[in-house]
């Protein structure tokens, strides 16, 4: 298997506009997680999915955020609009029920200006 | 909830000099933990983890990590290190009971030099 793939690798964009960052899970696996990392507060569980449905968005610090994981192979992560405060790495990871391992995707490193 | 908390977030280490990175957490309830790494502009990836049994976890990359119950600690250790374990190490700690989330710590920067 590939592992978690996400995409882009980077981003740039300015403030004001929307930001999609995607994610594909490990085949089999029915976890999905979206973390960012930001030097000030390091790595945050913003949503977790469970065969695709939406098990806890508590993390999500706006409603500028949103996520959706239409099937299994594909999840996404929008940002509208973004701010230059959103700029962070985005992290997907996936896990399959009764594993205790999460695994990472390379992340989206997005920028802001 | 559970917490986790690294005592330091940078270590410099001189090539084949010994490592730990400390870690110490916080849980109501039993818990499994984990050390990841993050080598630059990389993803997470598993070192090493503590399910049950032998206190004493062996990883990849030669590293080690002792389960202390009472102390609620989880150390991280290398007896050499390589100029390439410069990376950042996260430990994180995972509720028995609670089926998703991974709770991190700050990170260590470990920078080994020459």
């Amino acid at each position: 298997d590939a592992g978690v793939i996400q995409s882009p690798r980077h981003e740039v964009t300015e403030m004001g506009q929307e930001v999609t960052l995607r994610c594909k899970p490990i085949s089999g696996h029915d976890y999905l997680f979206w973390y960012r990392q930001t030097m000030m507060r390091g790595l945050e569980l913003l949503i977790y999915f469970n065969n695709n449905v939406p098990i806890d968005d508590s993390g999500m610090p706006e409603d500028r955020f949103s996520a959706k994981m239409p099937n299994a192979s594909f999840s996404t992560l929008k940002i509208q609009p973004s701010e230059p405060r959103d700029s962070a790495v985005y992290f997907c990871a996936s896990r399959m029920t009764g594993g205790t391992e999460a695994f990472f995707g390379q992340g989206t490193r997005l920028t802001v200006v | 909830a559970q917490s986790v908390t690294q005592l330091d977030s940078q270590v410099p280490v001189f090539e084949e000099a010994p490592v730990e990175l400390r870690c110490n957490y916080s849980s109501s309830v039993s818990v499994y933990l984990f050390w990841y790494v993050q080598y630059p502009n990389q993803g997470l990836q598993l070192l090493l983890k503590y399910l049950s049994g032998s206190t004493l976890v062996k990883g990849i990359n030669g590293f080690e990590a002792e389960f202390n119950k009472s102390q609620t600690s989880f150390h991280l250790r290398k007896p050499s290190v390589h100029i390439s374990d410069t990376a950042e190490y996260f430990c994180a700690v995972k509720a028995r009971t609670n089926d998703y989330k991974l709770s991190f710590g700050a990170g260590t920067t470990v920078t080994v030099r020459a």
